[in-house]
């Protein structure tokens, strides 16, 4: 099956730091990769929409100067968060498409700690 | 715009049982419907998916859901529920068939009793 991987699996930051997260396609080639957010108990929020060789789509109230994507290749997609601050705190999750639109694999996620 | 709705915050079922997590959604076409589980710490991974045809869908781990259109809901069942099934299940719609677009309902927390 299609497996999607995330590095790293936790970080802890200090205040004014930068954060990159990877998200990585193992056996497939994904043009399409996503990034959501999740807070404690509660959904998913897409951020935003990682293309292949273009700019990334964010959704409305999401920071493109604070959450900087970047899709270099078909199979990696990276998210920093630029000087990150205690209320980036949160989960961060990544998906890819495969073998069409109709479908997404999920990454393990990230747990941001930001102190 | 879409949205999708679970109206159980938290469902406890004892091992064994049978369950049913509910979800209804809104949506002015033709929904595409998911539903995940994800474990604490995980992501998510996809149960099942309904996009056309039969409305009964049958997924891994002995899920199934059933859409109704008329009601506007995609509730999850399974006839025996087992302790490892404990975890956080959400329901998604998808526009225009793009899965990664989804927007996610709030999640029902399941508890399994022994």
């Amino acid at each position: 099956g299609a497996v999607v991987s995330q590095h790293p699996s936790r970080v802890i930051c200090k205040s004014g730091t930068s954060v990159k997260i990877e998200c990585r396609s193992l056996d497939f080639q994904a043009t399409t990769m996503f990034w959501y957010r999740q807070f404690p108990k509660q959904s998913l929020m897409l951020m935003a929409t990682s293309n292949e060789g273009s700019k990334a789509t964010y959704e409305q109230g999401v920071e493109k100067d604070k959450f900087l994507i970047n899709h270099a290749s078909l199979t990696l997609s990276t998210l920093t968060v630029t000087s990150a601050h205690p209320e980036d705190s949160s989960f961060y999750i990544c998906s890819a498409h495969h073998r069409g639109p109709e479908t997404q694999y999920f990454g393990p996620g990230t747990r941001l700690l930001v102190l | 715009a879409q949205s999708v709705t679970q109206p159980d915050i938290h469902i406890t079922v004892s091992e064994g049982a049978s369950l049913e997590l509910r979800c209804n959604y809104s949506y002015g076409a033709t929904p595409y419907l998911f539903w995940y589980v994800q474990s604490p710490g995980q992501g998510l991974q996809l149960l099942l998916k309904y996009f056309s045809g039969d409305t009964l869908v049958q997924g891994i781990k002995g899920f199934e859901a059933e859409f109704k259109r008329s009601q506007s809901s995609f509730n999850l069942r399974k006839p025996s529920v087992h302790w490892s099934d404990a975890a956080e299940y959400f329901c998604a719609v998808g526009a225009n068939g793009n899965a990664g677009k989804s927007t996610f309902g709030d999640g029902t927390t399941l508890t399994v009793k022994p």
